[in-house]
């Protein structure tokens, strides 16, 4: 069966810090990877995505993540963070027909 | 503007009420999907429809319902039965049909339902 954890419930970083927020997975076959954003009150938003191809995938709004095979990781990333940076952020993944399973997610908090 | 409505945004309910969440899309997608937040929980999902017509259930379907009558009309019931409806709920459509692909979500922004 398909899983996807992320293990920080909540990540705070200081405004112009860089950011990490952490995302593994476990799949039988080939990953898509998927990284989605949700404002107050809000519906999700997406990020950024993995297919094939370059391990680092960049999105929008100044982030990207990195896919790491041998670690089975998809690592959220950005250089400097912004307070509006500032929500939930949720990793999901399918492989092959499955259907898409999201993580918990994990809360950002960008301090002034 | 494309996209999804999701309506009423927030919804007081009596237990033993059923109640009904409007999903309405413009976007011309062929699928959509109700899925269901809890804090701490991220998303899980009840219901799917990959076209007209037609639905299959999602991980937690029970005490809910749903039809799609239309392309771009996916309502959801919460019926009696469920036992714990308080939630934030949100609909959501891909423009392909299918688990297969790298399909992004498009998601609505969503109903809260509080069962007083």
């Amino acid at each position: 069966a398909q899983s996807v954890a992320q293990p920080e419930d909540q990540v705070n970083v200081a405004e112009g810090n860089p950011l990490t927020v952490k995302c593994t997975y476990s799949v039988s076959g080939n990953p898509y990877l998927f990284w989605y954003v949700q404002y107050p009150n809000r519906g999700l938003q997406f990020l950024l995505k993995y297919i094939t191809g370059d391990n680092l995938v960049k999105g929008s709004y100044g982030f990207e993540a990195e896919f790491n095979k041998s670690q089975t990781s998809f690592h959220l990333k950005k250089p400097s963070a912004l307070v509006s940076d500032s929500a939930l952020y949720f990793c999901a993944v399918r492989a092959n027909t499955d259907k898409l399973i999201f993580g918990t997610g994990t809360r950002l908090q960008v301090f002034p | 503007d494309g996209g999804i409505t999701q309506s009423p945004k927030y919804l007081f309910r009596k237990e033993g009420q059923n109640v009904t969440l409007s999903c309405e899309q413009n976007l011309n997608h062929d699928a959509m999907y109700w899925y269901r937040q809890d804090p701490g929980q991220g998303l899980r999902l009840i219901y799917y429809s990959q076209i007209v017509n037609d639905f299959q259930k999602g991980d937690i379907a029970e005490g809910y319902s749903v039809s799609r009558e239309k392309k771009e009309s996916f309502p959801l019931t919460v019926t009696s039965a469920q036992k714990n409806p308080t939630a934030f709920y949100l609909c959501a459509s891909t423009q392909e049909a299918g688990w297969s692909g790298a399909n992004v979500l498009t998601f609505g922004a969503g109903s809260r339902l509080t069962v007083l």
